[in-house]
């Protein structure tokens, strides 16, 4: 069964901080997709960065990065000199070919917190 | 373009009432998706509609709760005889059907609160 979690359910770092979000998956599959969201307060979730798995290069945009490692089966997100603006819920998911579609099943979530 | 368009955004109703919360997905999105946020919780498959075919159910919570999905576009979730453990924040989300590994698009969602 695919599962994600997302070990981290609050995070409270000070501006221009580095944090960084873990996100660990279980899948059976070999071909699956991994997902960001990022869900600010009000309420509507962002899609951030998509990688298959087949496709394990770190990916970097602005202050934002990602590291795919299929040995550890982790996909965390770190963001560089964190703003208030970061502040909200983010989530990692997972989409298994098998699944309906492209139905997601998403982690718990990590609320993370930049205080000025 | 328009993004994935919910309503109503807020919902209060009285438990044992049948309400009706509406999605209007993304032009040309052929997939469609209701998931529920409640308090504290992560989110949860509800059903998934992909074109003309029958949906997947899969993650109806219980016979109380349905989907249709008319013309291939708009999406009505019902549920019947509310419970208060049904109160959550319901999303709507679409995308491509192909390719796979599309990303979903979420609406703003409907916050029902059952009293």
């Amino acid at each position: 069964a695919q599962k994600v979690t997302q070990a981290q359910t609050e995070i409270s770092v000070v501006e221009k901080e580095d944090v960084t979000l873990d996100c660990v998956y279980e899948t059976r599959d070999t071909t699956y997709y991994l997902f960001w969201y990022k869900q600010p307060p009000s309420g509507e979730l962002v899609f951030l960065i998509r990688r298959n798995s087949f496709d394990e290069q770190n990916e970097i945009s602005g202050r934002y990065s990602w590291n795919f490692q299929k040995s550890t089966s982790s996909f965390n997100f770190t963001i560089t000199a964190s703003q208030v603006v970061d502040s909200a819920v983010y989530f990692c998911a997972l989409s298994e070919v098998g699944n309906a579609g492209n139905m997601l099943t998403f982690g718990g979530g990590t609320r993370l917190m930049v205080k000025p | 373009g328009a993004g994935v368009s919910q309503s109503p955004s807020n919902k209060v109703t009285e438990k044992g009432k049948d309400v009706e919360l509406r999605c209007d997905p993304i032009s040309g999105h052929t997939a469609l998706y209701w998931y529920r946020q409640s308090l504290g919780q992560g989110l949860e498959f509800l059903i998934y509609f992909q074109g003309n075919s029958a949906p997947d159910k899969s993650g109806l919570p219980s016979d109380r709760f349905s989907a249709e999905r008319t013309g291939g576009s708009v999406s009505t979730l019902t549920i019947q005889r509310t419970q208060q453990e049904d109160s959550a924040v319901y999303l709507c989300a679409s995308s491509l059907g192909v390719p796979r590994g599309s990303p979903l698009h979420f609406g703003n969602g409907t916050r029902l609160t059952v009293t």
